[in-house]
């Protein structure tokens, strides 16, 4: 267990869906990072919340969003889901911006499937 | 921006055999970083390297940084089935990942 808790783990839904996958950092961290892998294809970054503000932006899709709470927790929100949006997608969190500090514990990912 | 190119992307070596993978920056970086991604896992920081001609190792992997703080190696000896993976680097604005390299052993 990483400490970087990710939920739900799999989720399949359909075309033109929306979803919400939720991220919980490891405790004392307030960096969140959204990645997307796609099925053996590296790690494309989304978007880097710090202390609940938005810090840096990926090539993120319009029809993602996301955001992270008081409690640091962090929400990726993706709507009219396409077949291409299937992939694993990442959370990672770090202790804080400074490059010397900023090593990410990943949680184990969500893994969205649209049929 | 700053780009970061991993090779090779594939490499299947004979297990007991050595393994290398490259990582290069278009830019100069403060520090990189190395991950390592179990099949069906998730990426897990292996190491950072600060200084210019930096090396570190941990027990079979060596990790270098380049004098000119572009590029990056990772050295493997004598590999073992429990070094499969993707390997991934990663500069200090974590939003670019090398494309990262994947290591199959042939037992």
């Amino acid at each position: 267990d990483s400490g970087v808790t990710q939920t739900p783990k799999h989720l399949i839904t359909a075309t033109g869906q929306r979803v919400t996958l939720r991220c919980s950092p490891r405790s004392g961290d307030l960096s969140v990072y959204w990645y997307q892998q796609s099925l053996d294809q590296g790690l494309q970054f989304l978007i880097q919340y710090y202390n609940g503000e938005e810090r840096a932006k990926g090539n993120i899709l319009e029809r993602f969003s996301a955001q992270q709470f008081p409690d640091l927790h962090s929400e990726l929100n993706l709507s009219s889901l396409e077949l291409g949006d299937s992939a694993l997608y990442f959370c990672a969190s770090s202790v804080d911006l400074s490059s010397g500090a900023n090593v990410l514990t990943f949680g184990a990912g969500s893994r969205l499937t649209v049929l | 921006g700053q780009q970061v190119m991993q090779i090779p992307q594939y490499q299947h070596v004979q297990e007991g055999e050595d393994f290398t993978t490259y990582c290069n920056s278009s830019t100069t970086l403060s520090n990189i970083q190395w991950y390592k991604q179990r099949p069906g896992g998730h990426p897990v920081f292996l190491i950072q390297l600060v200084k210019s001609g930096e090396v570190k190792k941990q027990k079979r992997l060596t990790f270098q940084f380049g004098e000119a703080k572009k590029n990056s190696s990772l050295h493997i000896t004598a590999t073992q089935t429990t070094d499969v993976g993707t390997y991934f680097c990663a500069g200090p604005e974590k939003y670019i990942f090398g494309t990262g390299t994947r290591l199959k052993i042939l037992a």
